[in-house]
């Protein structure tokens, strides 16, 4: 299956700090891009769908201004999380779709903790 | 809005066992159906797809069946191997594919050796 990749795997920052989080399709291009959150023992939330080359589409209650999200190409979306909180903490995990059958496929996800 | 359900929430069986997971959704009109497996602290595989015109699909030891009308999935694994531990979930996508997926809670599964 096509694989996608997330960078960092694990990050631990302060309260107020940005945090960076990319997300990669390494052997096929996505169009479409999409970026969960999981919190401990609950299953995974949409956050938002991004597009390439156009702006976000954010689920309802994801605040846009603290959630910035880019997609500049093909293979590459980025999440920005602004001005941490530690209820910001938790496990962020994108996927990219295949379009030939709309088939996502999820990247490793990247662990959060906001002290 | 869509919501999805597994049952059961946990399941532990010994080795050998062929076992059922259940998957239910409220809205009929999705594009595809996607079983998932996730390794404690870990991202997501992708096991079976099924699209919504589709009754089943099989990949080895697992086979995966849609009855879309009645808003209802299983997924059936044969012969359970203590490997295949894990917490197993159902997601929907919506009809047209545009959007993300709509995820049920999981069947936290443990095949005891």
């Amino acid at each position: 299956g096509a694989v996608v990749s997330q960078h960092p795997s694990r990050v631990i920052c302060k309260s107020g700090t940005s945090v960076k989080i990319e997300c990669r399709s390494l052997d096929f291009q996505a169009t479409t891009m999409f970026w969960y959150r999981q919190f401990p023992k609950q299953s995974l939330m949409l956050m938002a769908t991004s597009n390439e080359g156009s702006k976000a589409t954010y689920e309802q209650g994801v605040e846009k201004d603290k959630f910035l999200i880019n997609h500049a190409s093909l293979t590459l979306s980025t999440l920005t999380v602004t001005s941490a909180h530690p209820e910001d903490s938790s496990f962020y995990i994108c996927s990219a779709k295949v379009y030939s059958n709309n088939e996502q496929f999820f990247g490793p996800g990247t662990r959060l903790t906001v002290l | 809005k869509q919501e999805v359900t597994q049952i059961p929430a946990a399941l532990s069986v010994p080795e050998g066992e062929n076992l059922v997971l259940n998957c239910s959704f409220t809205d009929s009109a999705i594009y595809n159906l996607q079983w998932f497996r996730q390794d404690p602290g870990k991202g997501l595989t992708s096991l079976l797809l099924i699209q919504s015109s589709q009754r089943e699909q099989t990949s080895g030891r697992l086979n995966a069946s849609l009855d879309k009308s009645s808003g209802r999935s299983t997924l059936y694994i044969a012969a359970s191997q203590p490997g295949d531990s894990a917490t197993y979930l159902c997601a929907v996508s919506p009809g047209g594919g545009a959007d993300g997926l709509t995820f049920g809670k999981g069947t936290h599964l443990i095949i005891q050796p």
